[in-house]
């Protein structure tokens, strides 16, 4: 069974500053996502990830995806406060089924 | 409208009563999926549709009935529902079906609550 985990689940930081949110999913997959939640909003999609390698990036955001580790982050270079949201990565998951399996997500709260 | 709609966005039931939850798609997608939200869980998949075809239901209570009368429309039918089914619940789209390989777009979700 295809697990996600993404940590940390919780991150205060400062504007400006950098920081990596991470993504591990215990069974092989080729297909990642990354997804953005606001407060009381719905899921945006903001990357996705198709082979081993991968790098995506858009503005401050960065994603990459390493299929032989099993690992995806997303790097934030010099926060900015409207960055603040939930990310989620979601893993496809690869047995025939109709479906992505998400993380739990990770809370960014960037401080002014 | 564009993208993915959902109503009501705002729902308080009874235990007793029946509700139902609709979600539209204009992105000319195939598959339609319907998620659960809720504060202590990760995001939780609970059906897919592929060309109006059931092809997932994720254990989902029976209490809980889906029905897609076609590729844009997606209904919940709820009916005796538990305080513990009060949640976010989250329409989504992608244009390809099988193995969920395309980005999803999400609904803005209707918040449920059950008294």
């Amino acid at each position: 069974e295809l697990k996600v985990e993404q940590n940390p689940l919780f991150l205060s930081m400062q504007e400006g500053k950098n920081y990596t949110i991470y993504c591990n999913y215990s069974t092989t997959s080729d297909r990642l996502y990354w997804y953005r939640q606001d407060p009381g909003k719905s899921l945006e999609s903001l990357f996705v990830l198709l082979s081993n390698g991968a790098v995506k990036q858009e503005g401050r955001l960065m994603a990459s995806l390493d299929t032989k580790a099993r690992l995806s982050t997303l790097h934030i270079t010099a926060a900015v406060h409207d960055l603040s949201a939930t990310y989620f990565c979601a893993v496809d998951s690869f047995a025939g089924q109709d479906k992505i399996i998400f993380g739990k997500g990770t809370r960014l709260h960037i401080l002014p | 409208e564009t993208g993915v709609t959902q109503t009501p966005r705002h729902l308080v039931m009874g235990m007793t009563n029946k509700k139902s939850l609709k979600c539209e798609q204009h992105l000319g997608h195939n598959a339609m999926y319907w998620y659960k939200q809720s504060a202590k869980k990760p995001l939780e998949l609970m059906f897919v549709y592929n060309f109006k075809e059931q092809t997932e239901n994720n254990s989902v209570p029976s209490r809980f009935s889906p029905e897609c009368p076609n590729s844009s429309h997606l209904f919940l039918h709820l009916h005796t529902l538990q305080p513990e089914d009060s949640a976010l619940y989250l329409c989504a789209s992608s244009q390809r079906p099988g193995r969920g390989t395309d980005t999803q777009y999400f609904g803005p979700g209707t918040r449920l609550t059950v008294l």
